[in-house]
């Protein structure tokens, strides 16, 4: 069975600031793993994903995340952190293709944002 | 409709009661899913629907949770005689249901249920 995990409970970066949210994964073919974020009050987003091809995948509100099958891990990144991106990280890890939607997330990790 | 739309925002109930939370998919979405994220925990999957197929329900944790989807689009999750350990947010999300490709979700606001 797949599984997730991050190890930063709780992060605070001060605005302008570089970010990086680790997330690790177990899992034993290909995965499939997704980045998604909460915001106060707000539903789920996705931010990104990786299925194949191209490690370094780019996603939305200038996110980025890079899969290392070596180090099994996900790690999102932003270069430059903004105010508004204070809000709760999951990193999710989902099964193979007849199940890839079955995912399986980390717990979180939020983020605060200093100004 | 524009998102996934779940009601009640929040319910609170006495341990013992049923509940029932309900949830209204994007509007041509066939798949449907029910998670549950509680406090200090990541989300936990409770089951999913998918057209006609049978639902995958593999993450509801005991006999007292239940879920059915009517004409294929609003679902319904019951918690029958409500334990104080239920008490989560239920996520409600659903997407094309291309699994192939691993489509994207797309989650509603939850029900924040509070058993006392």
């Amino acid at each position: 069975a797949q599984s997730v995990t991050q190890p930063d409970i709780h992060i605070t970066v001060s605005e302008g600031a570089s970010l990086e949210l680790r997330c690790n994964y177990s899992y034993g073919a290909t995965p499939y793993l997704f980045w998604y974020v909460q915001s106060p009050g707000q539903g789920l987003q996705l931010l990104l994903k990786y299925f194949s091809g191209d490690t370094l995948v780019q996603g939305i509100k200038g996110f980025e995340a890079e899969f290392k099958r070596s180090q099994s891990s996900f790690n999102l990144r932003k270069p430059s952190v903004h105010w508004s991106d204070a809000a709760e990280y999951f990193c999710a890890v989902g099964a193979g293709t007849g199940t890839a939607s079955k995912l399986t997330f980390g717990t979180g990790t939020r983020l605060q944002v200093t100004l | 409709g524009a998102g996934v739309s779940q009601s009640p925002s929040n319910k609170v109930t006495e341990k013992g009661k049923d509940v029932e939370l309900r949830c209204d998919p994007i509007s041509g979405h066939t798949a449907l899913y029910w998670y549950r994220q509680s406090l200090g925990q990541g989300l936990e999957f409770l089951i999913y629907f998918q057209g006609n197929s049978a639902p995958d329900k593999s993450g509801l944790p005991s006999d007292r949770f239940s879920a059915e989807r009517t004409g294929g689009s609003v679902s319904t999750l019951t918690i029958q005689r409500t334990q104080q350990e239920d008490s989560a947010v239920y996520l409600c999300a659903s997407s094309l249901g291309d699994r192939q490709r691993g489509e994207k979700l797309f989650f509603g606001s939850g029900t924040q249920l509070s058993v006392l």
